[in-house]
């Protein structure tokens, strides 16, 4: 079983350079969710879908885009990234009914 | 700004002993959530209590809800080596869309052989 997978599990980017975090679930889940978790900050949600073609904003959704074109993918795309995106991200997904939700590894991503 | 916050930051404790950790939360909520994270993992999703329930088990773990008070604790019984891993309380509001979760900053568990 798969679950959750997110690529790459770390990245180091220049000021100003962009990319884009993959992240699938093949558990046919509506629901998915970006997160970051910063030293002592537990996590924030970015972005979210609660299905095909529908997304919208978390917390903290400045400097990021999401699209969500099949129920199975979600990514995460830094148009110009900067040293305060440094972080590590985590994507989830669910299903609805406010169940538990299934979390990646992480994409441990380094802005220098 | 964190719907939760974790009480204590930090936590030591000798094999066999009881570990137990304390949140609080600041609106109405639907649920309450405890995951488990691994140094460098992923979250693990230990136990969900909903807003009207009381108490919770699962193995040895004990999780409790007082929506009075907003606060939640949980409790992990006869610690082992292998339960050394930071734990986030998490919650979803009534009329959150999306199951989306607003986590607590966590408890940094260490539990020495």
């Amino acid at each position: 079983n798969a679950g959750v997978t997110q690529t790459p599990k770390f990245q180091v980017l220049k000021t100003g350079q962009s990319m884009t975090l993959q992240c699938a679930q093949d558990m046919n889940h509506e629901y998915m969710s970006w997160y970051r978790q910063d030293p002592g900050m537990g996590l924030r949600l970015i972005h979210y879908s609660v299905g095909a073609g529908i997304t919208d904003q978390g917390e903290v959704p400045n400097g990021y885009n999401v699209s969500r074109s099949t129920t199975e993918d979600f990514p995460l795309r830094l148009l110009s990234a900067a040293p305060s995106q440094t972080s590590v991200y985590f994507c989830a997904s669910s299903l609805p009914g406010r169940t538990e939700a299934f979390f990646g590894q992480g994409t441990r991503l380094t802005v220098v | 700004s964190q719907q939760g916050e974790e009480d204590p930051q930090a936590l030591s404790i000798q094999e066999g002993e009881n570990a137990t950790m304390n949140c609080s939360y600041k609106t109405s909520i639907n649920n309450l959530q405890w995951y488990r994270q691994n140094s460098g993992r992923g979250l693990v999703h230990l136990i969900l209590i909903r807003s009207n329930e009381r108490e919770k088990h699962s193995g040895r773990l004990r999780v409790t809800l007082d929506t009075s008070k907003k606060s939640s604790s949980l409790l992990i019984t006869a610690s082992r080596a292998a339960d050394t891993a930071s734990y986030f309380c998490a919650t979803a509001r009534p009329s959150a869309a999306g199951n989306k979760l607003t986590f607590g900053g966590g408890t940094r568990v260490l539990v020495k052989p």
